[in-house]
């Protein structure tokens, strides 16, 4: 049942405040991504891990870290959240960086603030 | 740098009607080209993509992409829409086994 797995839907957080985003695949996919969406902006990559332990810089980095200790989870961290880090995040997998066709989650909405 | 570029960010028809949505990258090497499509409150999901071969492509629920390379375009297209067409279109590019880089989106409003 292949799906990419978000949690949470929603979240509200302070100024200063950490944050952590989780996502899981169950498609034993090597790739995953975190992107973050903003109006206008389309999809930017903040991060993409090639497998565990194996991870690399997107195009907007700045202010995030991610963790990938199991090839099926793929976490998002925001330590001391900002107000313009308010946004929708997306995690998304292929079954590995060749492949151009990318699996999404349905999304993470935070406010931040 | 290359560039994923969606001139239009709204497009409105009414249903039955055609439409195209445009697409153009500026990439001189071999590139993945391909569409998605988001729902609104969803992640987004596959509609089609491009390598080699045959420029028009068919996707899902009858849409269909036309690459070409004099206009450095992938030109989303279906022939009649309907209402549930109604969705956020995103072009996105991968060169050379590269990351996937998306435009900013196409929203797509169907009438009754």
């Amino acid at each position: 049942d292949m799906k990419v797995t978000q949690m949470p839907r929603y979240l509200i957080k302070r100024m200063g405040e950490n944050v952590l985003l989780e996502c899981g695949q169950d498609m034993s996919h090597e790739t995953m991504y975190w992107y973050r969406q903003d109006p206008g902006l389309g999809l930017q990559l903040i991060y993409i891990s090639y497998d565990v332990d194996s991870n690399s810089e997107g195009d907007i980095p700045k202010g995030y870290r991610v963790s990938r200790k199991k090839r099926e989870h793929f976490s998002l961290i925001l330590d001391s959240a900002k107000t313009n880090q308010t946004s929708v995040y997306f995690c998304a997998s292929s079954r590995d960086i060749s492949n151009e066709r990318l699996f999404f989650g349905h999304g993470t909405k935070l406010s931040v603030l | 740098t290359q560039t994923v570029s969606q001139s239009d960010a709204h497009v409105t028809v009414f249903e039955g009607d055609s439409v195209e949505l445009r697409c153009n990258y500026s990439y001189g090497g071999s590139i993945y080209l391909s569409w998605y499509i988001q729902h609104h409150g969803r992640g987004l999901q596959f509609l089609l993509k491009y390598y080699s071969g045959n420029p028009v492509v068919q996707g899902v629920n009858g849409f269909e992409a036309e690459f070409s390379k004099s206009d450095s375009s992938f030109h989303l297209r279906k022939a009649s829409v309907h209402w549930s067409d109604s969705a956020v279109y995103f072009c996105a590019v991968m060169p050379n086994y590269n990351v996937l880089y998306f435009g900013s989106g196409t929203k797509l409003t169907v009438e009754p």
